[in-house]
């Protein structure tokens, strides 16, 4: 079974411009989480969405945003990015609302410069 | 505000003893606590949990031990492996809501 991929892998993107990030659950997992991981900050939670709806918000400025699509892939945008947006960004995916085992991508590495 | 802190960034352990990473919390709401390994260039993976109600849960080499009273939490590795080094998450959940710490590097030396 395939696991959670993220796309790309690596963005390199400068002050001011949005980017959008992209996370394809494992098949059947209908719950998709983002997280920002910085070295100082550990894995912060940033949305998490199921059956399309933004079930739950992190403590994220309006700037970042998401949405999931009906095959349960997510995307995450991020507009206006500042230098301190460079992070490693994860997807984890979940078959359920709540579920307190998730299954994690490789990441995003955004680099903002 | 960190609510979930590991305290010690990196630990250096001789293979086969034992590997014991440390995690405090601030809420005592938290109702379920994980442990994650993360690999470089991977996503972090689960590796055990424990809810609130329990004081300890093994899994094989893995043991994690939960403290209330003190808001610990502890991850227990026996016997450490090489194929062990990785960065450790321990994670504190409410609700949907997963508080994570910061990491302690585990280096097992062979």
């Amino acid at each position: 079974k395939a696991g959670v991929t993220q796309t790309p892998r690596y963005l390199i993107k400068t002050r001011g411009q949005q980017v959008t990030l992209s996370c394809s659950p494992i098949s059947g997992h209908r719950s998709v989480s983002w997280y920002q991981q910085t070295p100082g900050q550990g894995l912060q939670f940033l949305f998490e969405y199921f059956s399309e709806t933004q079930r739950n918000k992190g403590n994220f400025p309006g700037r970042f945003s998401g949405r999931q699509f009906s095959n349960s892939r997510s995307e995450m945008n991020v507009s206006t990015l500042e230098l301190g947006d460079s992070a490693l960004y994860l997807c984890a995916t979940s078959l359920f609302q709540n579920s307190n085992e998730q299954f994690f991508g490789p990441g995003t590495r955004l680099t903002v410069l | 505000d960190q609510q979930v802190k590991q305290n010690s960034p990196s630990l250096s352990v001789q293979e086969g003893r034992i590997s014991i990473l440390n995690c405090d919390y601030t809420n005592s709401m938290f109702d379920y606590f994980l442990w994650y390994k993360k690999y470089p260039a991977e996503g972090p993976t689960f590796l055990i949990s424990i809810s609130s109600i329990k004081d300890k849960n093994e899994d094989g080499r893995f043991t994690v031990f939960l403290n209330k009273s003190a808001k610990h939490l502890s991850l227990h590795i026996v016997p450490s492996q090489p194929g062990d080094s990785a960065v450790y998450f321990c994670a504190a959940a409410t609700g949907n809501q997963f508080y994570f710490g910061t990491g302690t590097s585990l280096t097992v030396i062979p």
